[in-house]
This record gives structure tokens, C-alpha cells and sequence, in this order.
């Protein structure tokens, strides 16, 4: 069976300090990933999302960045975090080809920035 | 970009009661997904729906795909404590090639009162 596995769960940063959120999926190959932002309003905002590995689209300006280095993991970055970034992260994929077009989400990183 | 509405925002109702919230939107979707997210967890599908009319149940959950393919609602019957949580809407449009990608509601906020 296919599993999602973020982590940290929780992450206190200060402000300008840099940021790496994981993410892996297991049980599954070539799986199109994504990241997603829940702030405070509860809205889910997609980041980013990747079909393959280097292959890396944004959907907002922002000031993170995300990278696939591997088929199964994708991962969330910043060189400076801003009082903005707080929020929870969360992780997702999906079976390409599958014909089901439902995405599965990791169990989420928490992250505060003071 | 697309919208998607979900009402209402929150509701507060008693142990048995039935609940009743819906998404609609001014685009045409081919995919309608209903999420329940605990709190401090990740969302986790409720119930997908593909053809347009089709009514779709889980337990007692019950969620139909609109005539129009613009909206959906989702009626949870007999309302326990454990319903308690965020529910989002989330529909998809395929716009070729591998790009998938879902669009969230805002959520509605559940709380249940034994």
C-alpha cells in the first residue's frame, strides 16, 4: 500500500532563518506531487506541484522554492523565512494515469515563524 | 483562475442532527472530491465523484455531482461527535497532458455539540 510521510511535524524558526520541509511517498513510482499551504483562514493554497523528477512548477510568487530530487521525494525550501510563512504545509500525490484524479495528503508540517 | 464556493463558513448543531453544505462554481468541473480534515492532520477523502448527477454515499455521508457539473453538496445524516472538523470541496478540470490539479474550497468549519 502507498504511504505519505512528512516531516517535521512542528518547526519554530526566527525570522531570516532558512527552511526544509520533506516529503516521501512510499509504494508507489513516478507519483505527480504537490505542496500545498494552509494558512490561519483554512483555504488550501497550492505552492507547487511536480511531474517527474527536476520537474518543478510554481503556482504563486512567493519566497519558497521546491525541489524533486528524487522519483519519491519532494521537498519544500527557503533561504530566508518571512513572519508570512507561518503556516501549515501540506504534502500530496497522485497516482498519474490512474484515471482517479484524488490526491492524498501527508499528515501536514507545521511551521511558526517568530 | 477558477473559484470555488463552499457555504456555509461554519455551522454549530446538536449530536443527531443532519447537515447539509455545498460548493458551487463558474466553471465546469469533470471531478468533485469532498475532504474532512481533523485538526492539526492532513485532509482525507470523504467521497469522489465523476459523472454529472451522480449521487454517491459513505456511511452516512451522501454527497451528488450537479446536473451542471458546477456544483455539489454533501449531507452528513445523524450527526455524532467525531464529525467535528473542516470539510472542503474540491473539483477538477483536466486540461491535458499530466497536469492535475485540484481546486479547494475555503471549507466549512463543523462543530458538534453531545
Amino acid at each position: 500500500s502507498q504511504t505519505i510521510h512528512q516531516w517535521p511535524a512542528t518547526l519554530v524558526q526566527p525570522v531570516g532563518s532558512p527552511l526544509s520541509l520533506e516529503c516521501t511517498v512510499e509504494g508507489t513510482s513516478n507519483p505527480n506531487l504537490y505542496w500545498y499551504r494552509q494558512a490561519a483562514g483554512r483555504g488550501l493554497q497550492l505552492l507547487f506541484y511536480s511531474v517527474g523528477i527536476g520537474q518543478i512548477s510554481s503556482e504563486v510568487p512567493q519566497n519558497l522554492s521546491a525541489s524533486r530530487p528524487q522519483d519519491r521525494q519532494f521537498i519544500l525550501s527557503s533561504k530566508k523565512l518571512l513572519l508570512s510563512d507561518s503556516g501549515f504545509y501540506l504534502c500530496a500525490w497522485r497516482k498519474p494515469g490512474s484515471g482517479a484524479n484524488v490526491l492524498t495528503f501527508g499528515a501536514g508540517s507545521r511551521l511558526t515563524v517568530l | 483562475g477558477q473559484q470555488l464556493n463552499q457555504s456555509p463558513q461554519s455551522m454549530f448543531i446538536q449530536e443527531g442532527e443532519d447537515v447539509s453544505m455545498n460548493c458551487t462554481s463558474s466553471s465546469i468541473f469533470n471531478t468533485w472530491l469532498w475532504y474532512k480534515q481533523d485538526p492539526g492532520e492532513g485532509p482525507v477523502l470523504l467521497i469522489a465523484l465523476y459523472k454529472a448527477g451522480e449521487l454517491t454515499s459513505n456511511g452516512r455521508l451522501t454527497a451528488q455531482f450537479g446536473i451542471t457539473r458546477k456544483d455539489s453538496f454533501l449531507n452528513i445524516s445523524a450527526s455524532i461527535p467525531s464529525d467535528v472538523g473542516i470539510y472542503f470541496c474540491a473539483g477538477q478540470l483536466y486540461s491535458g497532458g499530466s497536469n492535475y490539479k485540484l481546486t479547494f474550497g475555503k471549507g466549512t468549519l463543523l462543530t458538534v455539540n453531545p
